[in-house]
């Protein structure tokens, strides 16, 4: 149980263009996303918190206008990247918190996407 | 604000070996401490989360690893090493938020042992 569903797994796209990534929890409800970005060979930095019905709150340097997010429903996040650039080229990463049967807190697969 | 410190970017040991990955941590409130594994290209998997109670949390695949307050640690071990295990280790500290419920999903992430184990 407590599975999140990302996707795609990885995208290629050209400059300028605009990408969105899912985050779906299948089996239980988000009432919290949270998106985070790793670029090579570093850790991931959270980029922004998101609950259901919500705006977003953003981190300190992480543009909102560029890293549209989402979260309309209880079981589905989604992050635009808008007018993609090469170095927004990176990994991202969602979170989802809920609770099922016991609080869960579980991370998607990552989203691979580059930016040519 | 929290913060992780990992000691050490990377740890080479042979297999059958100890496997000991530092953490060390600091938090304004009593700390949710993590262990997750990455894999290239993949995701996070959790491997141990120490909340509250018993200080030494045992994980999956053989890992362990203790809470010490005193020493502001929550190091990560394993008594013997396997091929399997070589990936990407981070220790991170939840920012809890309490507002009408209490949130911990917010993560701090150290910034990452990578551990190579040798035939």
């Amino acid at each position: 149980g407590a599975v999140v569903s990302q996707h795609p797994s990885w995208v290629i796209c050209k400059s300028g263009t605009s990408v969105k990534i899912e985050c779906r929890s299948l089996d239980f409800q988000a009432t919290t996303m949270f998106w985070y970005r790793q670029f090579p060979k570093q850790s991931l930095m959270l980029m922004a918190t998101s609950n259901e019905g919500s705006k977003a709150t953003y981190e300190q340097g992480v543009e909102k206008d560029k890293f549209l997010i989402n979260h309309a429903s209880l079981t589905l996040s989604t992050l635009t990247v808008t007018s993609a650039h090469p170095e927004d080229s990176s990994f991202y990463i969602c979170s989802a918190e809920g609770f099922s049967g016991a609080n869960v807190l579980t991370f998607g697969a990552g989203s691979r996407l580059t930016v040519l | 604000a929290q913060s992780v410190t990992q000691l050490g970017s990377h740890v080479s040991v042979s297999e059958g070996a100890l496997v000991l990955l530092r953490c060390n941590y600091s938090s304004s409130v009593p700390p949710y401490l993590f262990w997750y594994v990455q894999y290239p290209n993949q995701g996070l998997q959790l491997l141990l989360k120490y909340t509250t109670g018993a200080t030494l949390v045992k994980g999956i695949n053989g890992f362990e690893a203790e809470f010490k307050k005193s020493e502001t640690s929550f190091h990560l071990t394993k008594p013997s090493a396997h091929m399997s295990d070589a990936a990407e280790y981070f220790c991170a500290v939840s920012d809890r938020v309490f507002a009408g419920g209490t949130s911990y999903g917010k993560l701090t992430f150290g910034q990452g042992t990578i551990l190579t184990v040798h035939p």
